[in-house]
């Protein structure tokens, strides 16, 4: 079975700065999908980015972007020039290549922006 | 983009009575839905994944005549919980998948509903 791992429960960056939020999976396909999802107080889900593992390139979306190390199954995001608006819990999560399968979340990292 | 509307966003009901939460896709077709309950600084747990004209399938552990979902159409799927009592107060949220109308491959997100059970 899949699993998402985030190590890191809490953390915190200071406005402006840059901050790594960790993640690591296992599973035994070759293709999947990993996402980011930003869940602010609103608690509204927001995908902030998405990886394919075919694609060796890793992602980017302006300030957002992904480290994704498929042998170590690895796939940490990188946020920077951080902003107030940034903080809230970020899940990383797991599909299969079958966009009907369900989403496979870790438990989160709740990130504080530092004024 | 594709919008999932949730509804109701908050409702609080008496002990034993039944709450609908509805979940529609505004703007594309959904063959599948999913149905998240989410506690307190958690993550989101799946309670079922649900199918347009067929049975819902539900998580290890979720109680399927507890939590009754419909998918009767296309752009609309209902969660149900029958007889609420204050251990079912939570977040629920939902989520679709395109099948049309939207660029596939990525979930989409509801706004959540809060139910407080009294």
């Amino acid at each position: 079975a899949q699993t998402v791992t985030q190590s890191q429960p809490e953390m915190s960056v200071q406005e402006a700065e840059t901050v790594t939020l960790s993640c690591t999976y296992d599973t035994s396909e070759s293709d999947y999908y990993l996402f980011w999802y930003k869940q602010p107080p609103s608690r509204q889900m927001i995908l902030v980015i998405r990886q394919e593992a075919y694609k060796q390139q890793n992602a980017t979306e302006n300030r957002f972007s992904v480290n994704f190390q498929k042998a170590a199954k690895s796939f940490s995001l990188k946020i920077s020039d951080s902003q107030l608006g940034d903080a809230a819990m970020y899940f990383c999560a797991y599909r299969t290549m079958n966009r009907d399968d369900k989403i496979i979340f870790g438990k989160g990292t709740r990130l504080h922006i530092l004024p | 983009g594709a919008v999932v509307s949730q509804h109701p966003s908050r409702v609080i009901c008496k002990s034993g009575t039944s709450v609908k939460i509805e979940c529609r896709s505004l703007d594309f077709q959904a063959t599948t839905m999913f149905w998240y309950r989410q506690f307190p600084k958690q993550s989101l747990m799946l309670m079922a994944t649900s199918n347009e004209g067929s049975k819902a399938t539900y998580e290890q552990g979720v109680e399927k005549d507890k939590f009754l979902i419909n998918h009767a159409s296309l752009t609309l799927s209902t969660l149900t919980v029958t007889s609420a009592h204050p251990e079912d107060s939570s977040f629920y949220i939902c989520s679709a998948t395109s099948s049309g109308g939207a660029p596939k491959n990525i979930q989409y997100f509801g706004a959540g509903t809060r139910l407080s059970v009294l």
